[in-house]
């Protein structure tokens, strides 16, 4: 099993749309959460930082974490063409000495 | 600010033949730098994590003789693929950041490897 499980995509919406992309992870010791924007061929961006479950609002972009479930999301309102990318889901444990990244979803948001 | 750079962006090469990718932090200091392989579809994957002055910290299963790291600079870090195979064929990303946490290291654009 994957320390962290991210669905690849690639998630087709129209634009507007509210854009919902989820992480999974198995290892609790997890207490660090980071959502990165990648553009092809490009470094990845960080995007949200948190590190307590609930939400954490940043414009357009919410992330939330359920620490007990361990589950995290990142929800994007009135998604723009601009915003299709590759999103990477990144958490580090308390060690912190690196970053485990998810797979990362492919989203298209078409005009 | 907080840019870093990569060079060469994409690098064509024979196999057997070695490699050099440089990283560089253009307006600050960095004491850590990270370096990342990204296969077609796959997850960024730590490699080493490199900090200035000393020896590079290679993940395991990364081959250190193959993956020479050198961190000369608080600026400049670099990755010679030595004796390059088509498997290495790769995007190479590096970071870098100034309090060697990752939660707050800056990515490069990536240099994109194609060994023939």
């Amino acid at each position: 099993q994957k320390e962290v499980e991210q669905d690849p995509g690639p998630l087709s919406v129209p634009e507007g749309a509210i854009v919902s992309l989820n992480c999974t992870y198995s290892n609790s010791a997890f207490q660090y959460f980071m959502w990165y924007r990648q553009y092809s061929r490009k470094g990845p961006e960080l995007l949200m930082y948190t590190y307590s479950s609930g939400n954490k609002e940043d414009g357009r972009f919410t992330a939330q974490v359920d620490k007990s479930s361990k589950y995290i999301s990142l929800f994007i309102r009135d998604s723009q063409p601009s915003d299709s990318a590759t999103y990477l889901c990144a958490l580090g444990d308390t060690g912190f000495q690196k970053l485990v990244f998810g797979t990362g979803t492919r989203l298209l948001v078409s005009p | 600010g907080a840019v870093v750079s990569q060079h060469p962006s994409w690098v064509i090469c024979k196999s057997g033949t070695s490699v050099k990718i440089e990283c560089r932090s253009l307006d600050f200091q960095a004491t850590t730098m990270f370096w990342y392989r990204q296969f077609p579809k796959q997850s960024l994957m730590l490699m080493a994590t490199s900090n200035e002055g000393s020896k590079a910290t290679y993940e395991q299963g990364v081959e250190k003789d193959k993956f020479l790291i050198n961190h000369a600079s608080l600026t400049l870090s670099t990755l010679t693929v030595t004796s390059a195979h088509p498997e290495d064929s790769s995007f190479y990303i590096c970071s870098a950041t100034t309090s060697g946490r990752p939660d707050t290291q800056y990515f490069g654009p990536g240099t994109r490897l194609t060994v023939l």
